[in-house]
Order: structure tokens, then C-alpha cells, then sequence
């Protein structure tokens, strides 16, 4: 079964702090990619970052970096200088090659970020 | 550039009633799904799409129906409300299937169904 854990149903941090998101991931696939999606209140689906599962190499996008450690399917998310703004649940996901093709969603970690 | 455009945005409907949730790309994309969001659950995929004419089954499709008339649109039919189906629903869409491009998501419909 494809599935993702996202063991932190919430989190908080102080404005300006870093803060890290963990995810894990089981598929016997061995081409995929792995996603983070940000969903604010207004519900909207936003990607924060994406990584290949055959980069070695973390992605990172300014504030945004991930820890991919693939042998431990392991794929955590950090926010550097978290603002405000970052307030929102947190989907850790991933897409596998063959069949539908779905992403497949953890159950979300709700962060907030308090002045 | 619009993106993904779902309609309607919120709906009540009795049960049993039927309706259709529109979705619309103009970016050619040639993959689209529609997924639904439960509370305290990620999204989980109803139907997809890989081209105009070609439509498959996700995890959750009892109820639904879809069709792929244009690369445009992929409406998502409700047959018979029920209120299980009460859930927010996504449109998404990508350039093609299994790329690893960016699926960009429509703002979601809030359904009701009483």
C-alpha cells in the first residue's frame, strides 16, 4: 500500500523561527516525486516545493528547504524565518510512475505561526 | 492566464438530487483529476483523466461519474446525492502524465448535501 505519515496533527512557532514538518512515505516504487502543499484558510492548493526522488540533493525554495532521505523514506520540511503568512495546513504527498498516477496525500499537519 | 477554474464554488443540494461540478483548464493540459477533501484528511483521488475520450477510476469513484469531451473540461457528475458525498472537491491538471510537473489545483467546491 502507498501511503504518508504526517505524525504532527499541529504545530506552532513563534514568528521569525524555524520550524520543521516531518513526513514519512511507504511505496516499493522506485520513480516518483514527493511534494509539499500548503493549504491557507481559503483552501486553495499551493505547492511549496518538490523533489525527485533520483536527486540526491535536497530542494529548496527561498524560506523552503526539504531533508529527503530516501533510504528511510523520510521527507521533512523546513521553514526558515517563518512569517505569518506561512499560517496553514501542511500536505506532505507523492506521485509514483504507472497506474492512475495519483498523488498521494498524508492527512496534513496545521501550523501556526504566532507573533 | 485563469488556470484552473472550478464552478460552482458552493453548493447545497437535497438528497438524491443530481448536479455537476464544472472544471476548466486553459493550459492544455492533457492530465486532469478531480480529488476530495474530508475533514482531517489529505485529498484522495475520485476520477482522472489522460486525454479528451480517455477516463479511469481513482480510489473513490462510487457515485461519481466523469467524461473527457474536450482537452478543456472534465465535469465531475454527482448521480444521486448522498450525505457522504458532503466533502470539498478538487479540480487539478497537469501537462501530462507522470512528468513530474507542477499539478496545479483549482480553489476547490464546498458541497453540502442535506
Amino acid at each position: 500500500a502507498q501511503t504518508v505519515t504526517q505524525s504532527q496533527p499541529e504545530m506552532s512557532v513563534q514568528e521569525a523561527e524555524t520550524v520543521t514538518l516531518s513526513c514519512t512515505y511507504d511505496t516499493s516504487e522506485s520513480n516518483y516525486y514527493l511534494f509539499w502543499y500548503k493549504q491557507p484558510p481559503s483552501r486553495q492548493m499551493i505547492l511549496v516545493i518538490r523533489q525527485e526522488a533520483y536527486k540526491q540533493q535536497n530542494a529548496t525554495e527561498n524560506r523552503f528547504s526539504v531533508n529527503f532521505q530516501k533510504a528511510a523514506k523520510s521527507f521533512s520540511l523546513k521553514i526558515s524565518d517563518s512569517q505569518l503568512g506561512d499560517t496553514a495546513m501542511y500536505f506532505c504527498a507523492f506521485i509514483t510512475q504507472g497506474g492512475s498516477e495519483k498523488l498521494v496525500f498524508g492527512k496534513g499537519t496545521k501550523l501556526t505561526v504566532n507573533p | 492566464n485563469a488556470g484552473v477554474t472550478q464552478t460552482p464554488k458552493f453548493q447545497v443540494l437535497k438528497t438524491g438530487q443530481s448536479m455537476t461540478l464544472q472544471c476548466a483548464q486553459d493550459m492544455n493540459h492533457e492530465y486532469m483529476s478531480w480529488y476530495r477533501q474530508d475533514p482531517g484528511m489529505g485529498l484522495r483521488l475520485i476520477h482522472y483523466s489522460v486525454g479528451a475520450g480517455i477516463t479511469d477510476q481513482g480510489e473513490v469513484p462510487n457515485g461519481y461519474n466523469v467524461s473527457r469531451s474536450t482537452t478543456e473540461d472534465f465535469p465531475l457528475r454527482l448521480l444521486s446525492a448522498a450525505p457522504s458525498q458532503t466533502s470539498v472537491y478538487f479540480c487539478a491538471s497537469s501537462l501530462s502524465r507522470f512528468s513530474g510537473n507542477t499539478i496545479y489545483f483549482g480553489e476547490g467546491s464546498w458541497l453540502t448535501v442535506v
